[in-house]
């Protein structure tokens, strides 16, 4: 079964707008990582930002922040003030662990195409 | 630092060829993931191993498909026969799984190998 989604096969944004791209998760670990890659046109994977299950605020990296909404289950990567060069594929991904065992699974969701018009 | 490092970054076989793909995670880091990225199936966890150890592979698409993990700095993902359907790219991703602990580090990707098979 699916456990991450990405309902949003693509989006546009104006460049300086914010954009919201969503991920909805599923799992019975009550302890579990959430992580957002990006994926340029180049190819590679790159890491942008994460939160963890029971971290009490939302985490934010420079203008991307992660709404971590935990009762619904759902983990939307905000993008503020788009650039043309955030033009690119995102993956949502969940570590799964096992309690403190934590061995560490990390599975993706299909990914959302962004592309920012000038 | 290096980074996870893939070889070959390109590779085109004849279907029923043997094909091996490399990688070296980056050193220090104890977890390893490979994925299988396609337009249609998108980013899948094929296997991952922790500490050199095969955790899951449940995403191994079948028996042609094989991956080892002889030491701490290598990784193999072996397809034999090949078949045209095998085509993508495969990533191999390292990370540094802390056990017993809530602490989350992100995982590191190589450039990805592009596997043609015709």
């Amino acid at each position: 079964a699916q456990k991450i989604t990405q309902t949003q096969p693509g989006m546009f944004v104006q460049e300086k707008e914010a954009v919201t791209l969503d991920c909805t998760y599923d799992t019975s670990d009550p302890s579990y990582g959430l992580f957002w890659y990006k994926q340029p046109s180049s190819g590679e994977m790159i890491f942008l930002i994460y939160q963890g299950s029971y971290d009490q605020q939302n985490a934010t990296e420079g203008r991307y922040s992660l709404n971590f909404q935990k009762a619904r289950k759902s983990a939307n990567l905000v993008i503020s003030a788009s650039q043309l060069g955030d033009s690119a594929m995102y993956f949502c991904a969940m570590r799964e662990g096992h309690g403190s065992s934590n061995t560490g699974k990390l599975i993706f969701g299909q990914g959302t195409t962004l592309q920012v018009k000038p | 630092d290096a980074g996870v490092i893939q070889s070959p970054r390109h590779e085109v076989t004849e279907m029923g060829q043997e094909v091996t793909l490399r990688c070296k995670p980056i050193s220090g880091h104890n977890s390893l993931f490979w994925y299988r990225q396609t337009m249609m199936r998108g980013l899948e966890l094929l296997i991952y191993f922790n500490n050199n150890v095969p955790i899951d592979d449940s995403g191994m698409p079948e028996d042609r498909f094989s991956a080892k993990m002889p030491n701490a700095s290598f990784s193999t993902l072996k397809i034999q026969p090949s078949e045209p359907r095998d085509s993508a790219v495969y990533f191999c991703a390292s990370r540094l799984l802390l056990t017993g602990q809530n602490l989350n580090t992100e995982a590191f990707f190589g450039q990805g190998t592009r596997l043609t098979v015709v």
